[in-house]
């Protein structure tokens, strides 16, 4: 079946702007889960969704960053004024329930010059 | 606030070789360890999830052991194989649902 899918896979944006990610998480996966990789910091938490609700946005770096989930399928994290240090791969994953094991995406590298 | 080591970062060993790594973490009050493979340029691939009550998971040539109390885990690789050089995680499930990882430990196999 289908796996955890993301958009885009690239996206390249000037410092300033405003950048959304797009994450489809595996079809009836309940939990869904927002990671950023940067090089030399490893997997970073960022928000994890049970349903539409967000019980914890505390690993979000700024109040830049905001995410949001509808109908619990997709989800989109939205970076606003980026800026260089948020140049990462950001990763999104699923999970049937929250205790079961995590499906990642490919990743949307995001590169802010 | 939970902490999750590899050891060792690099690992380079001739085809056919056992494969051994080791995970660390600081905090026990774990729901479950999750064992990744990462590919250059690719995103995680889930290899064995072992629940906090489990002591050990076997896929194939894969065995993972887990000792919760001293918050410890090792992957191990049986005769490993060229096509088994990427990069492995470790993470860890605290019990507020967040996900730790470790940095990794990148494993070559030279054929």
């Amino acid at each position: 079946g289908a796996g955890v899918s993301q958009s885009p896979s690239n996206k390249v944006t000037e410092k300033g702007k405003d950048v959304e990610l797009r994450c489809d998480p595996i079809s009836g996966h309940t939990a869904l889960y927002w990671y950023r990789q940067s090089l030399g910091q490893g997997l970073e938490f960022l928000i994890y969704f049970q349903g539409n609700s967000a019980p914890d946005k505390s690993g979000l770096p700024s109040d830049r960053f905001s995410a949001e989930r509808t109908g619990g399928s997709v989800s989109t994290l939205t970076i606003q004024r980026t800026q260089q240090e948020d140049s990462a791969v950001y990763l999104c994953a699923s999970s049937y329930v929250a205790q079961e094991t995590q499906y990642f995406g490919p990743g949307t590298r995001l590169l802010v010059l | 606030k939970q902490e999750v080591t590899q050891i060792p970062a690099a690992l380079s060993v001739p085809e056919g070789e056992n494969l051994v790594l080791n995970c660390s973490f600081t905090d026990s009050a774990i729901y479950n360890l999750q064992w990744f493979r990462q590919d250059p340029g690719k995103g995680l691939t889930s290899l064995l999830l072992i629940q906090s009550s489990q002591r050990e998971q076997t896929s194939g040539r894969l065995n993972a052991s887990l000792d919760k109390s001293s918050g410890r885990s090792t992957l191990y690789i049986a005769a490993s194989q060229p096509g088994d050089s990427a990069t492995y995680l470790c993470a860890v499930l605290s019990n507020d649902y967040k996900l730790s990882f470790g940095a990794g430990t990148t494993v070559t196999v030279r054929a």
